[in-house]
């Protein structure tokens, strides 16, 4: 899993509340990525953030909000308007941002709903 | 659109015998494509790329990958199969001519099982 660390390794949302996982990487990476993963439909991209201060949309953003202050933090928060957010939650990064880049991926966070 | 196909669900084969895992892709231009593994409740580890160059791709733990353009494939192989071989791989591609867009989309996943 390289240098990325994502926290908690399993979270519990209640009805209506928002939450925050954690991603941190120590690889001077420029570029890094939320993924859901879903039992056979493999991973989605739901931000992703070429460089600090900047982050774009993915293929399944509503519900999500994403911040990038530092180089190292990508925080996802998962708002109470995603109605599904039982999923396993991936963060990526890579050295940059053109998609050509090897990504290193986190050990992940399971989310589930109380 | 940038997509890739992976066609089969599961893939079972013996220790010691040769193992594919399939993988098709469709872009507008030409592609960069990956082939990444996961363990169970693990993140995703990079095995082979696939940029520009030679067609056959060499990658970690002994798997290759061959660039096909005419049949769009990029299947993952190796030679002789281990059990600990077994695990969840996923297909990945990303349109070089895409300028929007940068990022991989990946596919749904094989899950490898090889019998002792």
């Amino acid at each position: 899993d390289g240098g990325i660390t994502q926290s908690p390794k399993y979270l519990f949302r209640k009805e209506g509340q928002n939450v925050t996982l954690s991603c941190e990487q120590n690889l001077n990476h420029d570029a890094m990525y939320w993924y859901r993963q879903d039992p056979g439909q493999g991973l989605r991209l739901i931000y992703y953030s070429q460089i600090v201060n900047d982050f774009q949309k993915g293929d399944i953003a509503e519900g999500y909000s994403v911040s990038r202050e530092k180089k190292e933090s990508f925080p996802l928060t998962v708002t109470s308007a995603q109605k599904n957010p039982t999923a396993f939650y991936l963060c990526a990064s890579s050295i940059g941002g053109q998609g050509l880049e090897t990504q290193y991926f986190g050990p992940g966070t399971r989310l589930l709903v109380l | 659109a940038q997509s890739v196909a992976q066609p089969e669900d599961q893939v079972n084969v013996a220790e010691g015998n040769p193992l594919t895992v399939k993988c098709t892709y469709s872009v507008s231009g030409n592609p960069y494509l990956f082939w990444y593994v996961q363990y169970p409740n693990r993140g995703l580890q990079f095995l082979l790329k696939y940029i520009t160059g030679d067609n056959l791709v060499k990658g970690s733990y002994g798997f290759e990958a061959e660039f096909n353009k005419s049949q769009t494939s990029f299947h993952l192989k190796k030679p002789s199969a281990l059990v600990s071989d077994s695990a969840l791989y996923f297909c990945a591609v990303r349109d070089i001519r895409k300028t929007g867009r940068r990022a991989l989309t990946f596919g749904s996943g094989t899950r490898l099982q090889v019998q002792p």
